[in-house]
């Protein structure tokens, strides 16, 4: 089962920054949070990971708190190529590869034009 | 790189008919994954492989469900005797545990549909 909630949809006009939150309150020390997305009819797509530090990629940037209970995707100006289920999992990860990954049902996110 | 590549992309079958897909992963890509998915729900693991052994598998991975990665580079599931409830969306990912990160690449899938 999935150790993560997020709210299952949300919008965001075009343009502006998407915040899309994520509770894993249960979160054990050697596990990371990671962040896919899904745009209708393809496969997932890594965004960033994460262990307990702020991340920043081009996609994206990911803000975890300092209790690692919840943590925060932003999508810094929203375009309508970003509307997708965006899936946030927390899960063991190692510099040694991915282990397999436990989706729940995600946030359908919607830019609005 | 190409990327994780699956075939065929879609296959309609009748009930009790057998199937085979096929993964391609990133080339030097030692972990192959399949996950199944269903309208409206998140990707659901069903095994994995390292080189060609298969390490883990799924409870939902039934005996009509078989995987291979013979030689460690492609590998197939098949599904014998389909039914209706077969009936998703078979992704492949693969990651490499030697670059330093965790990021899984995934395929377009294969949507299979048992009428």
């Amino acid at each position: 089962d999935a150790k993560t909630t997020q709210p299952p949809s949300m919008d965001c006009a075009e343009g502006r920054a998407a915040n899309l939150p994520c509770n894993h309150s249960t979160i054990s020390g050697n596990e990371y949070v990671y962040w896919y997305r899904q745009i209708h009819s393809q496969g997932p797509q890594y965004i960033i990971h994460g262990l307990k530090n702020n991340e920043t990629n081009e996609m994206a940037s990911l803000i975890i708190t300092e209790d690692r209970k919840s943590s925060t995707l932003i999508l810094p100006h929203a375009t309508l190529r970003d509307t997708a289920v965006y899936y946030c999992i927390s899960q063991e990860g190692s510099n040694f590869g991915n282990e397999k990954l436990t989706f729940g049902t995600g946030t359908r996110l919607t830019i609005i034009p | 790189d190409t990327g994780v590549s699956q075939d065929p992309r879609h296959k309609i079958t009748k009930r009790g008919q057998n199937v085979t897909f096929r993964c391609d992963p990133i080339s030097e890509h030692n972990r192959l994954y399949w996950y199944r998915q269903t309208l409206g729900q998140g990707p659901e693991f069903l095994t994995y492989f390292q080189n060609e052994a298969q390490l883990e598998k799924s409870r939902l991975l039934s005996d009509r469900f078989s995987a291979e990665r013979p030689k460690g580079s492609f590998s197939t599931l098949e599904i014998q005797r389909t039914e209706q409830g077969d009936s998703a969306m078979y992704l492949c990912a693969s990651s490499s545990p030697y670059r330093g990160n965790s990021e899984a690449f995934f395929g377009q899938g294969t949507r299979l549909t048992v009428v």
